[in-house]
């Protein structure tokens, strides 16, 4: 079964924008949770990541909101540029295995 | 920079044929991976090596095998290839945890595979 869920599927925005994706997970052994970036033809990379002793975590335009109590976790992609078109997936993994469990992923379209 | 390499980027293959996807490494990493993408779908688990000649089943190893024989290269076999199996197939490594591992992932660019 999908242990991490993810919505919308799809995300157009104008440039300048904010874009938010969601994810939902059930396992609350999970403790680390990524977004990865796809570029088309290229693979996924690690864009950010955040542990579950902090609610919030920044880098630049990106930043991670999580929500222990409800097992969610977003990332918010502010004044959305062109070049962020991709897509995203989230994850989680537990106990630092390595093993992450991915969601389906977001494209996500800024147009300008 | 971590360089993972996919010797393959495309393939035609016809059914019942035998495929290798060749993935290698460079940087010491003992963790590697194989997954498959489809559209609606995401990065489904294959297979993982967590060390030379070591594998586990990941959530979708039917139809598929690996091998390991040097610490930097891991192989994906279909024995017979189905037209089911038409994807894209991407593989990852990373370090063990607790040796400074921040549980990134590295991804090879992918390797796109058309079944007939």
């Amino acid at each position: 079964q999908q242990q991490v869920k993810q919505s919308p599927q799809s995300l157009i925005v104008q440039k300048g924008g904010i874009s938010i994706i969601n994810c939902a997970y059930e396992n609350t052994a999970f403790d680390y949770f990524p977004w990865y970036q796809q570029f088309p033809g290229k693979g996924p990379a690690l864009l950010i990541a955040i542990r579950p002793d902090v609610s919030e975590k920044k880098e630049g335009r990106f930043t991670i909101s999580f929500n222990k109590s409800a097992k969610q976790f977003s990332l918010h992609i502010m004044d959305s540029q062109p070049g962020d078109s991709a897509t995203y997936f989230c994850a989680a993994s537990k106990g630092g295995n390595n093993r992450l469990a991915f969601g389906k992923g977001n494209q996500v379209v800024v147009i300008p | 920079d971590v360089k993972v390499t996919q010797s393959s980027r495309y393939l035609v293959k016809r059914t019942g044929e035998k495929v290798f996807l060749e993935c290698v490494q460079d940087m010491d990493h003992e963790n590697m991976f194989w997954y498959r993408q489809d559209p609606g779908l995401g990065l489904r688990l294959i297979y993982f090596s967590y060390d030379v000649k070591m594998k586990e089943k990941g959530d979708i190893p039917e139809g598929y095998s690996v091998s390991r024989e040097k610490k930097e290269r891991f192989s994906l076999i279909l024995e017979s290839a189905s037209t089911n199996q038409t994807s894209m197939y991407l593989c990852a490594s990373t370090s063990l945890p607790g040796r400074a591992n921040t549980g990134e992932l590295f991804f090879g660019e992918g390797s796109r595979l058309t079944v007939l």
